[in-house]
C-alpha cells in the first residue's frame, strides 16, 4: 500500500505564477488535509476535504487560494498569483475516517514552494 | 481556539542519554488526543506517539514515552537511550474528537544528539 503521494517535490514560481500542488492520498483514504509548514515553524492547517467536498477551510487564506478533491484523481491545492510570503512547505495528510478510534493522520513528504 | 506551545526551540542531549521534551496545550475540550511527530531532515513527518486525553495511563512506544498531565494540560515526550538517528525537529500536536481530524501543532523543538 503506497503511502501518500505528493508531487512535485519542488516548485519554483515567480512572483504572480499560478501553483498547482498535487496530493494522492493512501488508498482507501477518503478524507484529505493540508498544512502549511513556514521555515522554522510547526505546521498549520488549512483545509479539509472529503471527495467532491470543502468540510473545513477555516485555515485557509481567503483570496488566491483554493483547493478540491474530486471524485476521480489527486487532491488540488491551486495558489492564484503567488507571492514571496507563499513560500512555504505545503504538506497533504490523509486518513480513511474520523471520529473516536484516533484515525491517524499519513503525512505526505510535502512539496516545497519556492517563490522567486 | 486551542493552542500548543513548545517553549524549547533547541534541546541537545549525549548519545545514549535521556532528554525530555516540553509540550503544553490550552483547551476547553475534554475529548482530545495528544501526538508527537519527528521531522527529520527529509522533512517527512513520522508519528512517533499517541495519547488519548481519556486514557490516564502514560502511553509508551520502545524508547519514547510521554507524561500526560491532563490537569496541567501538559504533554512531555521523553525519549530514552538517545541515538543519532533521533536528531530532528519534533512537533506537539494536538486533536480534539468531536469535529474533523485536524491537528494543531506546537512550534517544534529542534533535537541535536552528541555523540
Amino acid at each position: 500500500n503506497a503511502g501518500v503521494m505528493q508531487n512535485p517535490r519542488h516548485l519554483v514560481r515567480r512572483r504572480g505564477q499560478e501553483a498547482r500542488l498535487r496530493c494522492s492520498p493512501m488508498k482507501g483514504h477518503s478524507h484529505v488535509y493540508w498544512y502549511r509548514q513556514l521555515p522554522e515553524e510547526g505546521l498549520k492547517f488549512m483545509v479539509y476535504l472529503q471527495k467532491e467536498n470543502i468540510i473545513d477551510e477555516s485555515g485557509m487564506p481567503k483570496e488566491r487560494f483554493s483547493a478540491e478533491f474530486p471524485k476521480e484523481g489527486p487532491s488540488i491545492l491551486r495558489i492564484q498569483q503567488v507571492v514571496r510570503g507563499d513560500s512555504a512547505a505545503y504538506f497533504c495528510a490523509s486518513s480513511p475516517s474520523v471520529g473516536r478510534g484516533g484515525n491517524e493522520q499519513f503525512f505526505g513528504p510535502g512539496t516545497r514552494l519556492t517563490v522567486l | 481556539a486551542q493552542t500548543v506551545t513548545q517553549s524549547q526551540p533547541e534541546m541537545s542531549v549525549q548519545e545514549a542519554e535521556t532528554v525530555t521534551l516540553s509540550c503544553t496545550y490550552d483547551t476547553s475540550e475534554s475529548d482530545y488526543y495528544l501526538f508527537w511527530y519527528k521531522q527529520p531532515p527529509s522533512r517527512q513527518m513520522i508519528l512517533v506517539i499517541r495519547q488519548e486525553a481519556y486514557k490516564q495511563q502514560n502511553a509508551t512506544e520502545n524508547r519514547f514515552s510521554v507524561n500526560f498531565q491532563k490537569a496541567a494540560k501538559s504533554f512531555s515526550l521523553k525519549i530514552s537511550d538517545s541515538q543519532l538517528g533521533d536528531a530532528a525537529m519534533y512537533f506537539c500536536a494536538y486533536r480534539r474528537n468531536n469535529a474533523g481530524n485536524m491537528l494543531t501543532f506546537g512550534g517544534g523543538t529542534r533535537l541535536m544528539v552528541k555523540p
